[in-house]
């Protein structure tokens, strides 16, 4: 059964910084992965996919990495601006068996740009 | 082209009264995802379904709870004589072709049970 774990929960950082955030997976038989952010109340919003034969992906001021043997993922936040403040997540999604079609979520990372 | 549409946005039941959720994928796609995130909780998989057909209910509760996608119109969630532990955020996504393809979520369900 996969376990999605997302370190820190919550992070707090000055508008400018670079930041990381971080997950982790119990299962590398992943098929992808992927990172969304959750503004409050609202819905989630796609940040990037990555595939499980691709090891990182770039948005804008976003990189999201994978490395399938350790069981990890990084997002990559360069130059955080307050807007950027939300909840963000990371979901695997497994292919085999009993795993088809659902996604694992994390429990989310809190973070506060302050200006 | 429209994204995931969820209706209500919003929705108020007394304790034991019926809710219906309702959600229409985006255009083209055939496959339908009911989460469920709780106060303070992550995302949950409720279920998995394809045009008529129940591909995966394992993360529904055994009761009280089901899940259409009927070849017309939207798939509806439906929660029986709710309890207030149904108070929750539910999500559904769709995804175009198969259950290994990227999912977009929809703006999502807000349940409050009184």
């Amino acid at each position: 059964k996969q376990e999605v774990t997302q370190i820190p929960a919550a992070l707090s950082v000055p508008e400018g910084e670079n930041l990381v955030l971080n997950c982790s997976f119990t299962d590398s038989a992943i098929y992808n992965l992927q990172w969304f952010r959750q503004d409050p109340g609202k819905g989630l919003t796609s940040l990037l996919l990555i595939q499980s034969s691709q090891r990182e992906q770039t948005s804008g001021r976003l990189n999201a990495s994978l490395d399938k043997s350790s069981g990890r993922s990084t997002l990559y936040i360069a130059a955080s601006q307050p807007g950027d403040s939300a909840t963000y997540l990371c979901a695997a999604l497994n292919a085999g068996g009993t795993s088809y079609g659902k996604l694992t979520f994390g429990q989310g990372t809190i973070l506060t740009v302050h200006p | 082209n429209a994204g995931v549409m969820q209706n209500p946005r919003h929705l108020v039941r007394r304790r034991g009264q019926e809710a219906r959720l309702r959600c229409s994928p985006m255009k083209g796609h055939s496959h339908v995802y009911w989460y469920r995130q709780l106060p303070e909780e992550g995302l949950k998989f409720m279920v998995y379904l394809q045009k008529e057909n129940i591909i995966d209910e394992s993360g529904m509760p055994k009761e009280r709870f089901s899940a259409e996608f009927p070849k017309e119109g939207p798939s509806i969630l439906r929660i029986q004589q709710v309890v207030r532990g149904d108070s929750a955020a539910y999500f559904c996504a769709s995804s175009p072709r198969t259950g290994l393809d990227e999912q977009f979520f929809g703006p999502g369900t807000r349940l409050t049970v009184l």
